[in-house]
């Protein structure tokens, strides 16, 4: 596998599961982020890890649990979503710091649906 | 606060011609700026990017962009479009907080080909 992946592709929830999301990049970096993409709006940065330490939270509700286990993996835990939770999450990857280009390399996403 | 802003949620060409499209950002110093495509189910892909030096920039599939700091645009341009470049396209700045460079983005431009 190359680049940055998602799985799973399509998550279909009810409003009281509990799913997680995951991210997987391959391309050595030390950055990773998790967006939300809703239709006709910009895409919101939801969370940041440098170095598998959370950096941002982007004022993210509680019902949204990231975790980043080391700088390759990183997770996004749903619980109790909401219908407006429905959108599309994407992950992306980036080298920080000493010789970073800031180009975020983006995973297809995740197109969740909250019913 | 930092922003952008691409005035045109869709845009129509035909196949063949040429292509504009449109982003103004707001921030206060020299900003990095890029451009990515998205197309249909697919994460986002770079398509150039600006740091500083030469204003025009080259990037992937014949695409090319522009920046005008008395203007505050940086706008994608390519010389004859193809089918294959319906998409939506995504302007960005880049701009540091704390131990990361971020990306406030815009909403999006939707290119639609006729052919």
């Amino acid at each position: 596998e190359t680049g940055v992946t998602q799985t799973p592709r399509h998550l279909v929830m009810g409003m009281t599961n509990k799913k997680s999301l995951k991210c997987e990049q391959h391309l050595g970096h030390n950055a990773m982020y998790w967006y939300k993409q809703s239709a006709k709006k910009p895409l919101e940065l939801m969370f940041v890890y440098n170095f598998k330490e959370q950096t941002e939270n982007n004022s993210v509700p509680s019902r949204f649990s990231p975790e980043c286990p080391n700088s390759s993996h990183l997770f996004l835990h749903l619980h109790t979503l909401q219908p407006e939770d429905s959108a599309l999450y994407l992950c992306a990857s980036s080298q920080e710091g000493q010789g970073s280009s800031y180009e975020q390399y983006f995973g297809p996403g995740t197109r969740l649906t909250v019913t | 606060a930092q922003s952008v802003t691409q005035p045109d949620i869709h845009i129509t060409v035909s196949e063949g011609a040429s292509l504009e499209l449109r982003c103004n950002y707001s921030y206060g110093a020299t900003p990095y700026l890029f451009w990515y495509v998205q197309s249909p189910g697919q994460g986002l892909q770079l398509l150039l990017k600006y740091f500083s030096g030469d204003t025009l920039v080259q990037g992937i599939k014949g695409f090319e962009a522009e920046f005008k700091r008395s203007q505050s645009s940086f706008n994608l341009r390519k010389p004859s479009v193809h089918w294959s470049d319906a998409a939506e396209y995504f302007c960005a700045v880049g701009v540091p907080m704390d131990s990361n460079y971020q990306l406030i983005w815009g909403a999006g431009t939707k290119l639609i080909i006729k052919p």
